[in-house]
């Protein structure tokens, strides 16, 4: 089975923090997003990277920035941790033809 | 990719069946309707798809109308678990590897002892 593993289930930080989330596929998948969910509004794709050092904004990427160094990581990055950016974050991928989307467990930011 | 419209919420007695509707009238025909759910303080776990057969595995069954423009996701006898928020994406199956996915706010699904 294909695992999307987030490194952080739990983060607490301040505002102003510069905040990495770490996600890591373990098959090989071209394509990852991050999602951020929060009540009432579902998933929001915040970006997507379809191969390394390649990515596209979502739609609302907004105070956020991405890296792909590698293939089987992707990370998201809050350069200034604001409290508008306490969320549920959720990291997925999926391979390029195939249209099944596989997601991390997520990871619960909350900004103070 | 269409855009597909769900009830917010509803309930549905344990060992019932539990009917989940979604409408996606501006469907196109090469699109397909994928159903993921998402347990509480769990990632969405994709369910099934189909196009315009009906579809059956081991966790559910999807119902397509002839005209393609809603389908409802049957989840035969419900349990406990299956409380969650049940999405519907209705998107081309082999789209170009840089198109995006998109989550609407979904149904939430009780299932009441």
């Amino acid at each position: 089975d294909v695992k999307v593993t987030q490194s952080s289930r739990y983060l607490v930080k301040r505002t102003g923090e510069k905040v990495f989330l770490e996600c890591v596929q373990d098959m090989d998948h071209e394509n990852m997003f991050w999602y951020r969910q929060d009540p009432g509004l579902g998933l929001r794709l915040i970006y997507f990277s379809y191969d390394v050092k390649m990515k596209e904004k979502g739609d609302i990427p907004e105070g956020y920035s991405v890296s792909r160094e590698k293939k089987e990581r992707f990370s998201l990055i809050l350069e200034s941790a604001s409290t508008n950016q306490t969320s549920m974050y959720l990291c997925a991928s999926r391979e390029t033809g195939a249209n099944v989307l596989t997601f991390g467990a997520g990871s619960r930011l909350t900004v103070l | 990719d269409a855009k597909t419209t769900q009830p917010p919420s509803m309930d549905c007695a344990e060992g019932r069946a539990a009917n989940l509707p979604c409408n996606h009238s501006t469907i196109s025909g090469n699109e397909y309707v994928y159903w993921y759910r998402q347990i509480h303080s769990q990632g969405p776990q994709y369910i099934i798809h189909g196009l315009k057969n009906n579809e059956t595995n081991e966790m559910a069954s999807l119902i397509i109308t002839e005209d393609r423009k809603s389908s409802t996701l049957i989840l035969p006898h419900a349990t406990l678990r299956d409380t969650a928020v049940y999405y519907c994406i209705v998107r081309v199956a082999f789209g170009a590897s840089y198109d995006k996915v998109i989550f609407g706010p979904g149904t939430s699904l009780s299932v009441i002892p």
